[in-house]
């Protein structure tokens, strides 16, 4: 089935040691989203891809880096995790029309940092 | 800055019972609306959405909500639910800015009890 997927499910990491967590999608979506979501909170943009354009939200902290080597992957990298960068993070893919899109959700990475 | 918000953070109802969950809006030009779904354990799922056309939408699972311009709402109501529907909800906006975007409010959960 066509669908969104996340590597890995659960990720540990240690205060400051790099983490990278791991998008994919078989849909063959233009654009690539990545979410931070806390607990009991809204899902917050990071920033987006549309193909290979990197869009950056202007309170994303530098500390939050994206890759899309292709269309089908996206990659965040967390340089140096902080207890604060504790969440679930949530990747999504869409079909930029030119003036809207419906986001297609992946299972989300749980990530904690000790 | 665009919101949403979702005055319901926690619902409680009986199988059977009827449900509206509120959202309103803050954009006054032309918005496109949706409502996703977190069951426990599970990835954000599309409930429905509105782009242009007719106020009430139908989704999936006996979902609907309905577009209220001039109240800036997009209510999701459901006649009769069922333990299933045990879950948090999610609407989001986004208006005609150009950006892509979402914006999240913070979710009701809702729980149902059989």
């Amino acid at each position: 089935d066509a669908m969104v997927i996340q590597n890995p499910r659960y990720q540990v990491t240690q205060f400051g040691k790099p983490v990278t967590l791991s998008c994919s999608q078989t849909l063959n979506h233009n654009v690539m989203y990545w979410y931070q979501q806390k607990s009991s909170q809204a899902p917050k943009l990071l920033f987006h891809y549309y193909d290979k354009d990197f869009n950056n939200e202007a309170d994303t902290p530098d500390n939050f880096q994206s890759r899309r080597p292709n269309t089908s992957f996206c990659f965040l990298d967390i340089r140096s995790p902080g207890l604060g960068d504790a969440a679930m993070y949530l990747c999504a893919t869409s079909i930029w029309t030119g003036t809207t899109d419906t986001q297609y959700f992946g299972p989300g990475t749980r990530l904690t940092v000790l | 800055a665009q919101s949403v918000s979702q005055h319901n953070h926690h619902v409680i109802l009986s199988e059977a019972a009827s449900l509206e969950l509120g959202c309103n809006y803050s954009y006054g030009g032309t918005v496109n609306l949706f409502w996703y779904v977190q069951y426990p354990g599970q990835h954000l799922q599309l409930l429905l959405k509105y782009f242009s056309g007719d106020p009430l939408v139908k989704g999936i699972k006996g979902f609907e909500a309905e577009f209220i311009k001039s109240k800036f709402s997009f209510n999701l109501r459901k006649p009769s639910v069922q333990w299933s529907d045990t879950a948090e909800y999610f609407c989001a906006s986004r208006g005609d800015t150009g950006r892509r975007a979402l914006t999240f409010g913070s979710g009701t959960r809702l729980q149902v009890q059989p």
